[in-house]
C-alpha cells in the first residue's frame, strides 16, 4: 500500500521558514502528492498538491524530490495561525475504487513559537 | 456556495438509539466520503461515494451505512449507536481521483 510517513511533531519560530518533510517510497506514478492542515476544532483545510514540479500557491510551497520518494511543504513565513496538524497523503489520479488510497494518518503536529 | 455543509453540527445520543448525518455540498463533486476522527488522532474513512448510487467501504465501516441518492447529498447512518462511535465526524468531497479535497465543519457525535 502506499502511504506516508510524517514526524509526528515539529517546532517553529514565528516569522521563520518551516519545512515539513515527508517520507512516500512506494509512490506510484499515478499518485498526487497532497497536504492538508487541521487547526484545532475544524475541518482539515486543502493547502497544496503536486505530482512531479514543485508548486507554489499562496498559502505554501511543495518541494517534490527528483525519484519523488518524498516531498517537502514550505510555509515560508510561519505564523501562529499556522500551528496546526499537517497531513501529507497520496491521492490517485486514476482511481481503482480502493479506500486505502483516501487514507490520512497522523500527521505533523507544527507548534509556532512567538 | 456554501461548499461542504454538515447537519447537526453537535448530537448526543443514547446507547442503541439511530440517527442520520446529512452532508451536502453545491460544487458538482462526484466523490463524496465520510470520516471519524477520534481525539489526538488522524481521520479514518468509515464509506465514500464516486458517483450518484453509489458507495463503497472505507477503513471502518462496521456499525454504519450510507446512501448517495442524489449527487449533492452524502448521508451516514447509525442504525444502534454505541459509545465506541463517539468522535466527530467528517464529510468530504472531490471532483475526481486525485484533485483537492473540501471538508465539512464536522458534526461532534457523543454517545452515551
Amino acid at each position: 500500500d502506499a502511504k506516508t510517513t510524517q514526524p509526528n511533531s515539529m517546532e517553529s519560530n514565528e516569522e521563520e521558514p518551516v519545512h515539513l518533510p515527508c517520507n512516500h517510497s512506494t509512490i506510484s506514478g499515478t499518485d498526487y502528492i497532497h497536504w492538508y492542515r487541521q487547526l484545532p476544532s475544524q475541518g482539515p483545510e486543502y493547502v497544496i498538491h503536486g505530482l512531479t514540479s514543485n508548486v507554489n500557491n499562496r498559502m505554501a510551497s511543495l518541494a517534490i524530490a527528483e525519484d519523488r520518494k518524498s516531498s517537502t511543504l514550505i510555509l515560508h513565513r510561519a505564523t501562529l495561525r499556522d500551528a496546526a496538524v499537517y497531513y501529507c497523503i497520496l491521492r490517485a489520479l486514476i482511481s481503482s475504487g480502493s479506500a486505502r488510497q483516501l487514507t490520512f494518518g497522523s500527521g505533523t503536529q507544527l507548534t509556532v513559537l512567538p | 456556495n456554501a461548499g461542504v455543509t454538515q447537519t447537526p453540527k453537535f448530537r448526543v445520543l443514547k446507547t442503541g438509539q439511530s440517527m442520520t448525518l446529512l452532508c451536502a455540498q453545491d460544487m458538482n463533486h462526484e466523490y463524496m466520503y465520510w470520516y471519524r476522527q477520534d481525539p489526538g488522532m488522524g481521520l479514518r474513512l468509515i464509506h465514500y461515494s464516486v458517483g450518484e448510487g453509489t458507495t463503497a467501504k472505507g477503513e471502518v465501516p462496521d456499525g454504519y451505512n450510507v446512501s448517495r441518492l442524489k449527487k449533492q447529498n452524502f448521508l451516514l447512518g447509525l442504525e444502534s449507536a454505541a459509545p465506541s462511535q463517539t468522535s466527530v465526524y467528517f464529510c468530504a468531497s472531490s471532483y475526481r481521483p486525485g484533485t483537492a479535497i473540501r471538508f465539512g465543519p464536522g458534526t461532534r457525535l457523543t454517545v452515551t
